[in-house]
């Protein structure tokens, strides 16, 4: 079945990079997205990679994808204290009607936490 | 533009009793979702419908139900509430394959 798999925690000093790692089994996925969730709220959608893309640069975000070993990276570059929260990795599989229609497996979710 | 709203934020119910958690979006999108989100468990998916008048389960769709009432709204029910149902439940919305899914603020439900 697909998994998707996040390490747990990650702790940074403000100021530097931030790497969050994930790896996915599906290898028909054609979109893996990156989620943020602060405290409380809801999903925020950071950014998402193509499969036959290798890098993808958003100001301070560059995402890596190694189709080949399935692994997915997110890098916050100059990482803020607000950049606290859990980061989900998603990856889009198909619909049991096809089509356009893709279902979302998350992993669990890494904690980042930025100290001062 | 509010995206996806979602009804109540938060919910106290007593083990047996039923309710409905209501989503609606206002993006015009085609498909919808409903997650729950436990600690330690990421989000897994309930339900989902690719479009109007179309459901389907996902993971963990045992003891729930959902309706699919409009391009809009996505309701999902709990027919009989259990401890087991206490949960952050979360709505969602895509327009397509590709674009990722938005996603409401949450319900936090505690079943008692």
């Amino acid at each position: 079945g697909e998994d998707v798999e996040q390490s747990l925690f990650l702790s940074v000093r403000e100021g530097d990079s931030s790497v969050i790692n994930c790896t996915y089994t599906d290898s028909s996925s054609t979109y893996l997205y990156w989620y943020k969730q602060e405290p409380g709220a809801g999903l925020q959608l950071l950014t998402y990679i193509f499969s036959n893309m290798d890098m993808k640069q958003d100001q301070r975000l560059t995402v890596l994808l190694n189709k080949k070993d399935k692994h997915l990276s997110l890098r916050i570059a100059d990482t803020q204290t607000g950049d606290s929260a859990i980061y989900f990795c998603a990856e889009s599989i198909s619909g049991r009607n096809g089509g356009s229609q893709g279902n979302l497996i998350f992993g669990k979710g890494t904690k980042l936490s930025v100290k001062p | 533009n509010a995206g996806v709203t979602q009804t109540p934020k938060f919910q106290v119910l007593k083990t047996g009793q039923s309710m409905t958690l209501q989503c609606a979006q206002d993006m015009n999108h085609n498909s919808m979702y409903w997650y729950r989100q436990d600690p330690g468990m990421g989000l897994r998916l309930i339900y989902y419908s690719a479009s109007e008048g179309t459901t389907d389960k996902g993971e963990v769709p045992n003891g729930y139900n959902v309706s699919r009432l409009n391009k809009r709204e996505f309701s999902l029910r709990l027919e009989s509430a259990a401890p087991s149902q206490t949960s952050v439940y979360f709505c969602a919305s895509s327009p397509d394959r590709g674009r990722g899914a938005f996603f409401g603020q949450g319900t936090r439900l505690t079943v008692v």
